[in-house]
């Protein structure tokens, strides 16, 4: 079975643009959320999604934001992008969101120049 | 609020000798307990998790942690290290009240097995 997957891997975007990012989570996963984990940090919660329904926001500003689709996917948006906000962005999913282990996937490493 | 410290941000150590990752929680309530293992561009993988019952918890790869309450403690040990464990290790706390998968993290601990 497919684990949690994350797209792109890899994206370099410049200053003041626009990025999303992907994840799909494991089959039968109803529970999305997203870290940001900046090099030499351990990853800091930013949101979690369960049956399209915001469960829980981290204290991140509101450049961020994101959405979960019919299908359990999910897509994690910020805008007017700044250099700190160079990171890897990891997705976990779970069952409900309410268990106490979620898979992680590989993470998308987002340089911003 | 929760708050995760984990005191040494890098240990090398000798192939086949013990090691102990150290991490000290805070929380105003009662929390679980987590560490994860992450391999050079991967994601989390979760090594253990104290939930509740006996203290001294077995996980994956040969490594246990041991809970001790009264030192808000969750140490992480192996009593032989491989050069396969070379890797970046999160401890974790997420609270009893938590609807979801919301975990804070530590900065990490980078450990080094030499050959």
């Amino acid at each position: 079975d497919a684990g949690v997957t994350q797209s792109p891997t890899h994206l370099i975007k410049t200053r003041g643009q626009q990025v999303t990012l992907r994840c799909s989570p494991i089959s039968g996963h109803k529970s999305v959320s997203w870290y940001q984990q900046v090099l030499g940090q351990g990853p800091q919660f930013i949101f979690q999604y369960y049956e399209k329904e915001e469960r829980g926001r981290g204290n991140f500003p509101d450049r961020f934001s994101a959405r979960q689709f019919p299908n359990y996917s999910s897509e994690l948006n910020v805008n007017a992008l700044l250099l700190g906000d160079s990171a890897l962005y990891l997705c976990a999913s779970s069952f409900t969101g309410g268990e106490t282990e979620a898979f992680f996937g590989q993470g998308t490493r987002l340089t911003v120049v | 609020a929760q708050s995760v410290t984990q005191l040494d941000s890098q240990v090398p150590v000798f192939e086949e000798a013990p090691v102990e990752l150290r991490c000290n929680y805070s929380s105003s309530v009662s929390v679980y307990l987590f560490w994860y293992v992450q391999y050079p561009n991967q994601g989390l993988q979760l090594l253990l998790k104290y939930l509740s019952g006996s203290t001294l918890v077995k996980g994956i790869n040969g490594f246990e942690a041991e809970f001790n309450k009264s030192q808000t403690s969750f140490h992480l040990r192996k009593p032989s290290v491989h050069i396969s464990d070379t890797a970046e290790y999160f401890c974790a706390v997420s609270d009893l009240a938590n609807t979801g998968n919301q975990f804070y993290f530590g900065t990490g601990t980078s450990l080094t097995v030499i050959p």
